[in-house]
């Protein structure tokens, strides 16, 4: 029944190690996001993806890379981590682009020693 | 990014009594605005939202008001219960940007039983 999920819920990793979170929603939703979510409660977007397609990129290091293997994916690689990645990262998705209201999912902490 | 500020990063209020969580925007260009509720270890949870052609919309306990004026946009929430605990975030959408949101710091508010 869960709209959004996510794998892992927690990731503890050491520097350098290359990790990835997984993203599925199951509402149809045409675009689907990553975001990051710091220690002091920031929400910021990373990526954006409308069917399958990146639209958004912030400004992002490219250790992180987006991938959508269909439209009900996103998923979120980064390599060669460090301390600052240490963050909760959020997947949402929307109906379609625009302005829509975004679901989340529950959250992945990545902690980062 | 634009900036979505929050008056006030936290808030204590009695169960029973009204809340108000006040977030101020700087760009007049933005056309549409979403209150989220992030409870402990979750998601963000969309609340209500808003367009800029409306002053104040109502939900369920919640109403939701929008002075372009001075680009405020406020939360009431009715009658507070402890379940209404958490970190509120108002977030706005801007032209011509799909729907790319920045997301204000967060509103902590605490219910005191």
């Amino acid at each position: 029944d869960t709209a959004v999920s996510q794998t892992p819920k927690y990731l503890v990793t050491q520097m350098g190690n290359d990790k990835s979170i997984k993203c599925e929603q199951n509402l149809g939703h045409d675009t689907m996001y990553w975001y990051k979510q710091d220690s002091k409660k920031f929400l910021k977007i990373m990526f954006s993806y409308n069917n399958k397609e990146l639209i958004i990129n912030e400004t992002v290091p490219n250790r992180f890379s987006p991938k959508s293997p269909d439209k009900a994916h996103l998923n979120l690689h980064i390599n060669s981590l460090e301390l600052g990645d240490s963050a909760v990262y959020f997947c949402a998705s929307s109906f379609r682009m625009g302005s829509y209201e975004q679901y989340f999912g529950p959250g992945t902490r990545l902690t980062v020693t | 990014g634009e900036s979505v500020g929050l008056h006030l990063p936290t808030l204590s209020v009695q169960e029973g009594d009204n809340s108000i969580i006040n977030c101020a925007y700087s760009n007049s260009a933005s056309d549409y605005f979403i209150w989220y509720k992030q409870e402990s270890g979750k998601g963000p949870q969309f609340i209500i939202d808003i367009r800029s052609n409306m002053d104040k919309r109502q939900g369920q306990r919640v109403t939701v008001l929008l002075n372009k004026t001075v680009k405020h946009l406020s939360l009431q929430i009715a009658a507070t219960q402890p379940g209404d605990s958490a970190v509120y975030f108002c977030a706005e959408s801007l032209l011509n940007t799909g729907n790319q949101f920045y997301f204000g710091t967060g509103t902590s508010l605490t219910v005191i039983p």
